[in-house]
């Protein structure tokens, strides 16, 4: 069965400084696809980056990258030059990759981060 | 606003009561999804809709849960005699058909729901 850990449930970090959020993950799919959100206090989810399973290479979007060691089975989040407004809750998923699957994303417990100033 | 919608954004209800909520996804998406989070956890997911079709439901949706999607447009989820242990967050989201895996899902507001 498909599987997130993420087993930090809080994590503090200095404005400015990076923090590395660490998830690992369980499947027997050689296809998957890997998620980070964030979600606010207001509730919704938002999408930060996204790491494929066949990927060479490590996915980054803006201050967001992802450390993905497949061998290890982990996809940690790194936020460089961390920001007030970054204080929130951030979730690993995975989604499985079987063509007759539903594609429905499977979350991790999520880090709660918050930025100090 | 082009993103998904939820309504209501809260609901307060009295155990055993009926609850429905509404989600509208993105109009080009043809899935559908709608997940349960409880405080402190991840979204746990609830049940898939591929346009008007309802193609995988959880375990954790019991026989009082029911959700449709007429015309594959919005979707509604209804609970039916409410319980203490259904108040969660209920969350709704919408992805595209092109190179799925990874396009990510939108999520909407969600829908609080607590039963007294």
């Amino acid at each position: 069965a498909q599987k997130i850990t993420q087993t930090q449930p809080g994590m503090f970090v200095q404005e400015k400084e990076a923090v590395t959020l660490d998830c690992t993950y369980d499947t027997s799919d050689p296809s998957y696809g890997l998620f980070w959100y964030k979600q606010p206090s207001s509730g919704e989810m938002i999408f930060l980056i996204y790491q494929g399973s066949y990927d060479q290479q490590n996915a980054t979007e803006g201050r967001y990258s992802l450390n993905f060691q497949k061998a290890r089975k982990s996809a940690n989040l790194v936020i460089s030059a961390s920001q007030l407004g970054d204080s929130a809750m951030y979730f690993c998923a995975m989604r499985e990759g079987r063509r007759d699957s539903s594609y429905k994303l499977i979350f991790g417990s999520g880090t709660r981060l918050l930025v100090r100033p | 606003d082009t993103g998904v919608s939820q309504n209501p954004r809260h609901k307060i209800t009295k155990r055993g009561q009926n609850v429905t909520f509404r989600c509208d996804p993105i109009s080009e998406h043809n899935r559908l999804y709608w997940y349960r989070q409880t405080l402190g956890q991840g979204p746990e997911f609830l049940t898939y809709f591929q346009n008007e079709a309802q193609l995988e439901k959880s375990r954790l949706l019991s026989d009082r849960f029911s959700a449709e999607r007429p015309k594959g447009s919005f979707s509604t989820l209804e609970i039916q005699r409410t319980e203490q242990g259904d108040s969660a967050m209920y969350l709704c989201a919408s992805s595209g058909n092109l190179r799925v895996m990874n396009t990510e899902a939108f999520f909407g507001q969600g829908t609080r729901l607590t039963v007294v």
